[in-house]
């Protein structure tokens, strides 16, 4: 069972408002990943850090969202002016190197 | 970049009956291949992950796998109502990020 733990469960947000979100990986896994899943069950990619550097991230995360893993502190994805589609659920997941990613239960979003 | 692509896109079964899932992707180099199940509202739970040809197995779960074909399946041997729910597939694109598909919603009736 996954271990990763992800805050707030639900989050609601008016338009042009902040929406920040907090990952707690599983003990010992470097490797963090952020995930949107939308209502029609697509997922996008978002963004990957191991330890606290990114490895990898999509436009649309590199001009709207900003993402961290601060040693020794949760993860943290944050919307910095919320839009309608940005409305699904966020999907934190970790993992040692190349191996299983574990996913945690999601912050679903809401923008009003 | 990789496609994933599932069918059906829904599925019911009786309990017990064995049900059947299928994942094609598009590219037959990445590394490997993992089932996940997702309850409503709740998190992904990993099944079954596959990297070689042939066939993995993990309790009722069995994933297989033909690259050549392109294509994983799943199948769930005897099927309970507490497996309904949302089962997706995963290619991991060799850079460490999932390509998932849309899912199968699986309804195992009583």
């Amino acid at each position: 069972n996954s271990k990763v733990i992800q805050t707030p469960r639900y989050l609601v947000k008016g338009q042009g408002q902040k929406a920040k979100m907090r990952c707690i990986p599983e003990k010992g896994h470097p490797v963090v990943f952020w995930y949107q899943q939308n209502k029609n069950n697509e997922f996008k990619f978002l963004i990957n850090f191991q330890n606290q550097e990114v490895l990898q991230q999509i436009d649309m995360t590199e001009k709207r969202f900003s993402a961290e893993c601060p040693s020794n502190s949760p993860c943290s994805l944050e919307i910095q002016s919320s839009e309608a589609g940005d409305s699904a659920l966020y999907l934190c997941a970790s993992s040692l190197p190349s191996y299983e990613q574990y996913f945690g239960p999601g912050t679903r979003l809401t923008v009003l | 970049q990789q496609k994933v692509q599932q069918s059906p896109e829904s599925l019911t079964v009786s309990e017990g009956a064995m049900a059947s899932l299928n994942c094609t992707f598009s590219d037959g180099t990445s590394n490997n291949f993992r089932w996940y199940r997702q309850h409503s509202a709740k998190g992904l739970e990993v099944l079954v992950s596959i990297f070689s040809d042939g066939e993995k197995e993990e309790g009722r779960f069995t994933a297989h796998l033909n690259r050549a074909n392109l294509h994983v399946s799943l199948h769930i041997r005897e099927p309970q109502p507490s497996d309904s729910a949302v089962y997706l597939c995963a290619v991991d694109t060799n850079t460490g990020k999932l390509t998932f598909g849309d899912g199968t919603v699986l309804t195992v009736k009583p």
